[in-house]
């Protein structure tokens, strides 16, 4: 199937810094990607969809100017934390879809812990 | 609206035990519906899915039937190992955006 990759794994930040986590599509061109984030024993909050080479569509409540997301190419899409606080400490995962096979089958990736100190 | 409805975790279970995670769902049109699960500390990866109504998915000793009249999609295994602790996911697609529960985890004791 097809695989999509995060980066960084985990990440440690003291407060008031920015964090950019990248999203991959390894095998496919994804025009769409998902950022999810995910509370402990909650389930998947979507944030924002991004749209490559336009801008993302956050969802209600999520703070665009906090969580700035880039979709530059086909392949990558990146989410900022700006000015991370310790409440922002969480997981967050991408997702897309591969439209060459028309099943609607989300990939994920490997999630990103944040931790902000 | 569109929802999805998971029992609460958590569940424990022996080994060789019989699993069911109820799933139900609300939705408008005919969406497809799938069971993601999640290993500690990793990503969500798809388990099974069911794309139209008594479409059975299966997979890694895995079951859930697509029944359009009770609107579920219950997992099932008849016989469940120490590696399938996890947290399990339902979820719906209605060809525009995902919907998933809560989520429940598992855990099997040897």
């Amino acid at each position: 199937g097809a695989v999509v990759s995060q980066h960084p794994s985990r990440v440690i930040c003291k407060s008031g810094t920015s964090v950019k986590i990248e999203c991959r599509s390894l095998d496919f061109q994804a025009t769409t990607m998902f950022w999810y984030r995910q509370f402990p024993k909650k389930s998947l909050m979507l944030m924002a969809t991004s749209n490559e080479g336009s801008k993302a569509t956050y969802e209600q409540g999520v703070e665009k100017d906090k969580f700035l997301i880039n979709h530059a190419s086909l392949t990558l899409s990146t989410l900022t934390v700006t000015s991370a606080h310790p409440e922002d400490s969480s997981f967050y995962i991408c997702s897309a879809r591969d439209t060459r096979v028309n099943t609607g089958e989300l990939f994920f990736g490997e999630g990103s812990r944040l931790t902000v100190l | 609206g569109n929802s999805v409805t998971q029992m609460e975790g958590p569940v424990t279970l022996s080994e060789e035990a019989f699993l069911t995670i109820n799933c139900t769902y609300t939705a408008t049109g005919y969406p497809s519906l799938f069971w993601y699960v999640q290993y500690p500390g990793e990503g969500l990866q798809l388990l099974l899915k069911a794309t139209k109504a008594d479409d059975k998915g299966s997979n890694k000793g895995f079951e859930a039937t697509y029944r359009k009249e009770t609107t579920s999609f219950h997992l099932e295994k008849g016989s469940v190992q120490v590696s399938d602790s996890a947290v399990y996911f339902c979820a719906l697609y209605t060809g525009n955006q995902f919907y998933f529960g809560t989520g429940t985890s598992l855990t099997v004791i040897p």
